[in-house]
């Protein structure tokens, strides 16, 4: 089975400017995650998905974050403006269900200057 | 939000050896994780406990949850180069909610 497909794998940008970050998720997971990843930290939900609704976003800094999953399936995530705090790696998930475990992509490394 | 502590948050050692990561929270969660990633990659999946008291053995590895679901181990006996990475626990709350603990990198020195 295809894993998760995340685009772009790096990305640098200028603080102030806008940046997306795409995901497919594994076909028929209905659940789907992304998470921020500062270097040397485990990973931070950001925004839980179940089909196209969203289940949990309370950590997301909703004032310059959005999240958006078009029919269920593919998933876009916005920074504007980014800051230079926003620097990590972006991984997006995708589950099955319950205690099934996570599978990840290979995230999206945003570097802000 | 629950939180997971890991320990040690950095280890390295000689191949050969044994080793214990721990995983720790005051809060109880409905199964724990144990995931593995490398650098420039996502983290995967490595074993689900979901009874209290579960032993599961992967190879070298062995995972445990507490009887009371609040904690959990890693063992790894005979540690090969190949061991190296960062091991990442994480805690299922409701909702299918994943809460990941900081990690422990760990080396496996030739």
């Amino acid at each position: 089975e295809a894993g998760v497909a995340q685009s772009p794998r790096y990305k640098i940008i200028e603080k102030r400017q806008s940046v997306a970050f795409w995901c497919n998720p594994i076909s028929g997971h209905a659940t789907l995650y992304w998470y921020q990843q500062i270097l040397g930290q485990g990973p931070k939900l950001l925004i839980q998905f179940q089909n196209n609704g969203v289940v949990d976003d309370s950590q997301l800094p909703k004032d310059r974050f959005s999240a958006e999953r078009l029919k269920g399936v593919d998933s876009t995530l916005k920074i504007q403006p980014a800051k230079l705090e926003d620097s990590a790696v972006y991984l997006c998930a995708s589950s099955l269900g319950y205690r099934v475990g996570y599978t990840f992509g290979s995230g999206t490394r945003l570097t802000v200057v | 939000t629950q939180l997971l502590e890991q320990s040690p948050q950095f280890l390295s050692i000689q191949e050969g050896e044994n080793l214990t990561v721990y995983c720790n929270s005051s809060s109880v969660f409905s199964s724990l994780q144990w995931y593995r990633q490398e650098p420039g990659e996502g983290p995967v999946l490595l074993v689900t406990v979901v009874t209290g008291g579960e032993v599961k053995k992967l190879k070298r590895l062995t995972f445990q949850f507490g009887d009371a679901r609040k904690d959990s181990s890693l063992h790894i006996t005979a540690a090969q180069p190949g061991d190296t990475g960062l091991y990442l626990c994480a805690g299922e709350e409701g909702a299918q909610k994943l809460v990941f603990g900081q990690g422990t990198r760990l080396t496996i020195n030739p």
